[in-house]
């Protein structure tokens, strides 16, 4: 079974600054999607990037970005020109090729302080 | 366009009750999902429904938990007998169909508690 673990329950980054949230999973497929969700209070999940596992380049979506390390099963999340808005949990999630279902870290709490 | 959308928002109930939660998915999204999300946790996968049947119910915590989507739109979550663990956040997604090339679009959950 594939596992998902965010190390950092909590971080903390001032505003306009940068911050990088990890993850590890651990699979024994080859070809599998990853993902960054943000919830923020409102509990509703909203998909911030997605990373295909046979794509060597990291996605990027305006100041998100992604370092994924295969070999490692390494994906983190950087945030870059941190804003207010970005406060909330974001939750690394995986999803193999052949499943349905997307399978959840633990996720980390962000905090941006002004 | 309208999003996902779950009904109730919140939903108190005493140990032992039967309740439902329904989900009202993307129109023409053929795949549904149901996910539990506990105090603190990730949420976990519950069940998938691919047009009226359902795919996988292999998260399916026990036979207290079931759903249906007769219709193959509107899907409701049934749990009998309910106990104080079932306290949760209870999240719908939906997504055009079950390629994982497809992104799997949340509802804002129904928080359930167990009293």
């Amino acid at each position: 079974a594939q596992t998902v673990t965010q190390s950092q329950p909590e971080m903390s980054v001032q505003e306009a600054e940068t911050v990088t949230l990890s993850c590890t999973y651990d699979t024994s497929e080859s070809d599998y999607y990853l993902f960054w969700y943000k919830q923020p209070p409102s509990r509703q999940m909203i998909l911030v990037i997605r990373q295909e596992a046979y794509k060597q380049q990291n996605a990027t979506e305006n100041r998100f970005s992604v370092n994924f390390q295969k070999a490692a099963k390494s994906f983190s999340l950087k945030i870059s020109d941190s804003q207010l808005g970005d406060a909330a949990m974001y939750f690394c999630a995986y999803r193999g090729n052949a499943g349905n279902m997307l399978t959840f870290g633990g996720g980390t709490r962000l905090m941006v302080k002004p | 366009g309208a999003g996902v959308s779950q009904t109730p928002s919140n939903k108190v109930t005493e140990k032992g009750k039967y309740v439902e939660l329904r989900c009202d998915p993307i129109s023409g999204h053929t795949a549904l999902y149901w996910y539990r999300q506990s105090l603190g946790q990730g949420p976990e996968f519950l069940i998938y429904f691919q047009g009226t049947g359902a795919a996988d119910d292999s998260g399916l915590p026990n036979d207290r938990f079931f759903a249906v989507r007769p219709e193959g739109s509107v899907s409701t979550l049934k749990i009998q007998r309910t106990e104080r663990g079932d306290s949760a956040v209870y999240l719908c997604a939906s997504s055009l169909g079950a390629s994982a090339t497809y992104e799997q679009y949340f509802g804002p959950g129904t928080r359930l508690t167990v009293t």
